[in-house]
Order: structure tokens, then C-alpha cells, then sequence
């Protein structure tokens, strides 16, 4: 069964910082990987996809890479601001499984005015 | 443009009661899947569903049951048998061949 974990739980950095969150999984045979943005007590919000022929994706002062190999991924976020405070999940979308959708429990992250 | 739609945004529900909480989408996926999301914490999976009629239960199905009689219609319901059912549900559908995942805008349950 796949897994999927997200270190580190909580971040919080000063506004400004350059910031990397990780999500690794165990199973390399994955249709793509999905980074989210979940504000508190809202649904999820997509912010990039990257299929497992691609290596990294941008969005802005986005970046997600893919290695899938090692069975890693990391979220880029340049020049922090206080608006990009939020619940960071990633999801991996498995080729096989009857159930082949898994999420990481995600990274808080706060950035500090 | 495509989506899922959840209802209703907020509920309460009397201790004993069954509630239904509903999850459409005119994606035309055939995958749709139920999660619960208790403050602070991840998903956890209810119930997912790779085709109508068809559904598996997931890591938390207790107390829970759904029905798939059409693509587009994948309802929750909980029933008195969940003892702590206070929670947000988002409701998902992700593309078979790997395009981005689609989630609902949530449903808040609350005991009263």
C-alpha cells in the first residue's frame, strides 16, 4: 500500500525566506503527484500537478519537483509572503489499487510578518 | 466548467439522527471518494467508488454508508452509529488517467 509523508508538520519562517516542503512515497508507480493548499476550514486548492514523465512544474514563485525514483517530491515557495499561510498537502495518484489515491497529512506553514 | 459540487455547506444533526451529505460532479469520472477531516489533522478515507453501482469501504467506514447508482452522484450518509461525527467532509473525484484531482468546498457536520 502506498504512503505518502510530509515533513516536516509545522513551519514558520519570517516573510521574505525561501522555503522548501518535502513529500515522499513508497511506491514509485504513480500516474502524478498533486500539491494542495488547504486554508483553515476551507476545501483544498489545487496548485500543481506534475505527471510522473515530468520533472518539475511552475506556478509563480511556485516550483514542485518529481523524482520519482526516490519516491520524492518538494514544494518550492520563493520569497515567502504572510498570504502564503495555509496547510500544504501533496497526493499521489497510483497506477494500481483498487483505492489508489493517497495523501500526505500535510505541512502547516506559517509566514511571520 | 467542471466540478464537484458538495451539499449542504453547514449541518447539525441531533444526536440519533441520520444525516446525508450530498457530492455531485459533471466531470464524468468514473472515480469518486468520501473523506473526513477532524481539526488540525489529514484525510482519512470514508468509502471510495471506481464505478457506478460498485463501492469499497475505506480506513474509517463505520457509521458511514454511501450509494453510486449514478456517475455523477456519490451521497454520504451518517448515521447514528458514528458516535463522533462532528467533522468536515470534502468529497474528491480524480481523473483515471492522471489529470488533477477535483475536490469539493467541504461540508460542516456538527452534533448538536
Amino acid at each position: 500500500k502506498q504512503e505518502v509523508t510530509q515533513i516536516p508538520a509545522a513551519l514558520s519562517v519570517p516573510e521574505g525566506e525561501n522555503l522548501v516542503l518535502n513529500c515522499s512515497f513508497t511506491d514509485s508507480a504513480i500516474y502524478n503527484l498533486q500539491w494542495f493548499r488547504q486554508d483553515p476550514g476551507k476545501g483544498l486548492t489545487s496548485l500543481l500537478l506534475i505527471q510522473s514523465s515530468q520533472r518539475e512544474q511552475t506556478s509563480g514563485r511556485l516550483n514542485a519537483s518529481l523524482d520519482k525514483s526516490s519516491g520524492r517530491s518538494t514544494l518550492y515557495i520563493a520569497a515567502s509572503q504572510p498570504g502564503d499561510s495555509a496547510t500544504y498537502l501533496c497526493a499521489v495518484l497510483s497506477l494500481t489499487g483498487a483505492n489508489n489515491l493517497f495523501f500526505g497529512t500535510g505541512t502547516r506553514l506559517t509566514v511571520i510578518p | 466548467d467542471g466540478g464537484i459540487t458538495q451539499s449542504p455547506k453547514y449541518l447539525f444533526r441531533k444526536e440519533g439522527q441520520n444525516v446525508t451529505l450530498s457530492c455531485e460532479q459533471n466531470l464524468n469520472h468514473d472515480a469518486m471518494y468520501w473523506y473526513r477531516q477532524d481539526p488540525g489533522q489529514g484525510l482519512r478515507l470514508i468509502y471510495y467508488s471506481q464505478i457506478v453501482n460498485d463501492f469499497q469501504k475505506g480506513d474509517i467506514a463505520e457509521g458511514y454508508s454511501v450509494s453510486r447508482e449514478k456517475k455523477e452522484s456519490f451521497p454520504l450518509t451518517v448515521t447514528s452509529a458514528q458516535k463522533n461525527p462532528t467533522a468536515f467532509y470534502l468529497c474528491a473525484s480524480p481523473h483515471v488517467t492522471g489529470n488533477t484531482i477535483y475536490f469539493g468546498e467541504g461540508s460542516w457536520l456538527t452534533v448538536v
